[in-house]
């Protein structure tokens, strides 16, 4: 079975500071891809970035990067330079090579930024 | 305008009424999927269509019946609900159901309020 975990229900940052959100993820997979997603109000989910499990280098995406740690099973999303558009809710998800249409999220990371 | 657009984006209904979730994806996509957002838990796959095959039912309740009538349009047909159905529904799209890579494409939801 495979699972995501975010342990942060919300965040706050410091405009044009940068932030780590969290992201765990069990599996037995292995390959798998890990993704994240922007939730603003709108309700829209608007695809962030990518990681696949056999990447060597970890995902850079503008101002997000994905801190992949395979070992830790963690794929903690960075985002640089915040930006007051960039409050909204984020989730992890991932999808396994078995089961490559589940898309499987985690609860979600509530980020607010502060002017 | 977005490459995948939902309609209504808000629906009050009461628990006998019989509506529908209309989906459209702009992007030539092959998948479509329907997730259902509730307060405080995470994304739930509901529905995954794949060149209009029904590829997956999350064990979803049969007041809740999907109908892909052609690779861009996706519809929720809903009759008899509960006041526990009352969630944010999402539908997505992505280019190749099998592609790890593959990210999905979001609609902005439709907001459905069970009386």
């Amino acid at each position: 079975a495979q699972k995501i975990t975010q342990t942060q229900p919300g965040m706050f940052v410091q405009e044009k500071e940068a932030v780590t959100l969290d992201c765990t993820y069990d599996t037995s997979d292995p390959s798998y891809g890990l993704f994240w997603y922007k939730q603003p109000s709108s309700g829209e989910m608007i695809f962030l970035i990518y990681q696949g499990s056999y990447d060597q280098q970890n995902a850079t995406e503008g101002r997000y990067s994905l801190n992949f740690q395979k070992a830790r099973k963690s794929a903690n999303l960075v985002i640089s330079a915040s930006q007051l558009g960039d409050s909204a809710m984020y989730f992890c998800a991932m999808r396994g090579l078995d089961s490559s249409y589940k898309l499987i999220f985690g609860s979600g990371t509530r980020l607010l930024v502060r002017p | 305008e977005t490459g995948v657009t939902q309609t209504p984006r808000h629906l009050v209904m009461g628990m006998t009424n019989k509506k529908s979730l209309k989906c459209e994806q702009h992007l030539g996509h092959n998948a479509m999927y329907w997730y259902k957002q509730s307060a405080k838990k995470p994304l739930e796959l509901m529905f995954v269509y794949s060149l209009e095959e029904r590829v997956e039912n999350n064990s979803v309740p049969s007041r809740f019946s999907p109908e892909c009538p052609n690779s861009s349009h996706l519809f929720l047909h809903l009759h008899t609900l509960q006041p526990e159905d009352s969630a944010l529904y999402l539908c997505a799209s992505s280019q190749d159901r099998t592609a790890n890579t593959g990210e999905l494409f979001f609609g902005e939801g439709s907001r459905l309020t069970v009386l």
